[in-house]
């Protein structure tokens, strides 16, 4: 199982560009690297999957360099509502999800 | 239903009862996974199951801690002797499981509360 760390907590502004970073150094062949966000009173909520190089959807992208080590959650032009909790996760299918700590991302005016 | 329906929402119960939390996933959904969040802190895996295969029990914290599955439907935890500290949201998730990962998909959670 790949332990991963990222930072505790992040403050951005509204309209600015965040990238959260994700270490994963052990992470194995079969793994997968996941985010998600998780509103207060709320269950997570899954927001983007790769395996390498570069994933984007409509909310936000993921970048995986080759040695996928280490993992980028990028959330274009940020708003008060993207203040939440972002957990990443490298696992396998047919595995448990491992949930750490997470990054408290708070967006202000 | 079009998403995991968890019940009750909230369960406020007596230090010592016993409690069973329910769990309706994803109609198809193979896996289906339980979690334990205390106020303010991240996700504590419980137990996971997929299929028939036999369910990952790891994150039971004690033996006061069980779950069930019926085939690939509903989920039930139970925590006997309910302690303090038991207090906490517990949420459920499912997800189809295959040679590709696919998303989790959370339950609202149920609100437990040990007075």
């Amino acid at each position: 199982l790949a332990k991963t760390t990222q930072p505790i907590s992040m403050d951005s502004y509204e309209g600015q560009e965040v990238n959260i970073t994700c270490s994963h150094n052990n992470i194995a062949t079969n793994d997968y690297i996941t985010w998600y966000q998780q509103f207060p009173s709320q269950g997570p909520r899954f927001i983007i999957q790769g395996y390498k190089t570069k994933v984007t959807n409509e909310v936000a992208s993921l970048f995986i360099p080759a040695d996928r080590k280490s993992s980028t959650l990028s959330l274009p032009r940020v708003s008060l509502s993207d203040t939440a909790v972002y957990y990443c996760l490298a696992h396998q299918a047919g595995t448990a999800l491992i949930f750490g700590k997470g990054t408290t991302l708070s967006v202000s005016s | 239903g079009a998403g995991v329906s968890q019940s009750p929402s909230n369960k406020v119960t007596e230090k010592g009862k016993d409690v069973e939390l329910r769990c309706d996933p994803i109609s198809g959904h193979t896996a289906l996974y339980w979690y334990r969040q205390r106020l303010g802190q991240g996700l504590e895996f419980l137990i996971y199951f997929q299929g028939n295969s036999a369910p990952d029990k790891s994150g039971l914290p004690s033996d006061r801690f069980s779950a069930e599955r019926t085939g690939e439907s509903v989920s039930t935890l139970t925590i006997q002797r309910t302690q303090q500290e038991d207090s906490a949201v517990y949420l459920c998730a499912s997800s189809l499981v295959g040679r590709l990962n696919t998303e989790a998909f959370f339950g609202q959670g149920t609100r437990l509360t040990v007075v």
